[in-house]
Formats: C-alpha cells, structure tokens, sequence
C-alpha cells in the first residue's frame, strides 16, 4: 500500500507570493491532518480535515487555510507568504477520526526569500 | 503545549538496547502515551502507544509505570537506522491534534 505523498517536495517563493501544497493519503484514509516544522518552533499542528470539513484549527494566522476533497486528498494555502513562513510542511493521514495512528508524509520543504 | 519531559539528547551503542524515559506527571486517566520518532528530513514515523499495560511491537517495546507519570520506550537491539529524534505524546484517543515536545535526540554508535 502507498504511503502518504505530497507534492512538491521542495518549493522557492517570494515574500508576498502565495503557495499551495498538495496531500494524497493512504488509500481509505480519510482524515488528513497538517503540520510545520521549523528549528525555532517544532512541530505545530495547522488544521485537521475529514469528510470534507476542518475539525480543528491550530494557532495560526488567516493567511494559511487548507480544505479537502471528496477522493479524501488535501491542499493547503499560504497567502501573502513571509520569511517566516519557511518550514517543512507535513501531511499526516489516518484511517478515521478516532483510530489513533497517524501516518506522514515526506513533508514539502518551503523556502521564502 | 506538549505535557511531557524527555532528555535533550542520549548516545546508544549499536546492537545494545536503548531506553527512552518519558515523564508525564500530569497524565489524567483517559490520555494515552505515544511515541513517535522523526529521521533526519523525514516526516515522523509511528512507532507505538499505551495506555496502562504495557505495550511490544516489532519496532519497540513500552513500559508504563503503575502510577502512569512516566514510561520507557525500549529499543531492543539499537542499529544505526534507529538515530533520530524521538517524541513522547499524551494525548486522548480521540484527540486528533499531536502536540510533539522538543523530543530526545538519540544517536547510536557503532
């Protein structure tokens, strides 16, 4: 069975750009959730989708907003980037809501200059 | 804000076990503890979790004290794909959201 894969891997932007990373999850998972990874920060969850809806949001700013689709693949958004917003970007799927296990992807090295 | 305290970093030799202590003192009693490890530049990856009992798989084995405030995630025979860092996670079952701690820099040695 495939794994988590998002795209792109890696990603050059400009400050004031906006971005869109793309999720596809296990087969039959249908909850993807998003992260960012950066030295100073850690790990910080964004947001979490399944069947369609965001079920719970992380502490971030507007500027960053995702949805789902009906096949249960995920995209999220990154308007009016900032330098700060250079991270790895991680996609994590799981079978549904309550079973626990998360599975993640490669991640979508970003870079704002 | 992540509930739990692990060293900064610990040094392993290789084909020896490696012990990874997790102190959650504030566990309540329906969190479960979960360990996740991340390789350089890769996404984490599950490695197991528990409740109360504790917990063996083909990647490691957990053990949880009697009074739940703190557990060991056991590596039994170290290799040196298992460098990387590793997160100890309270969270409920039906928490969706993973808060990951600064987690425990585990380097094995040949």
């Amino acid at each position: 069975k495939a794994g988590v894969t998002q795209t792109p891997r890696y990603l050059i932007k400009t400050r004031g750009q906006q971005v869109t990373l793309s999720c596809s999850p296990i087969s039959g998972h249908r909850s993807v959730s998003w992260y960012q990874q950066t030295p100073g920060q850690g790990l910080q969850f964004l947001f979490e989708y399944f069947s369609e809806t965001q079920r719970n949001k992380g502490n971030f700013p507007g500027r960053f907003s995702g949805r789902q689709f009906s096949n249960s693949r995920s995209e999220m958004n990154v308007s009016t980037l900032e330098l700060g917003d250079s991270a790895l970007y991680l996609c994590a799927s799981s079978l549904d809501r309550v079973f626990g296990e998360q599975y993640f992807g490669p991640g979508t090295r970003l870079t704002v200059t | 804000d992540a509930k739990t305290t692990q060293p900064p970093s610990m040094d392993c030799a290789e084909g020896r076990a490696a012990n990874l202590p997790c102190n959650h003192s504030t566990i309540s009693g329906n969190e479960y503890v979960y360990w996740y490890r991340q390789i350089h530049s890769q996404g984490p990856q599950y490695i197991i979790h528990g409740l109360k009992n504790n917990e063996t798989n083909e990647m490691a084995s957990l053990i949880i004290t009697e009074d739940r405030k703190s557990s060991t995630l056991i590596l039994p025979h170290a290799t040196l794909r298992d460098t990387a860092v590793y997160y100890c996670i309270v969270r409920t079952y039906d928490d969706y959201k993973l808060s990951f701690g600064a987690g425990t820099t585990v380097t094995v040695r040949a």
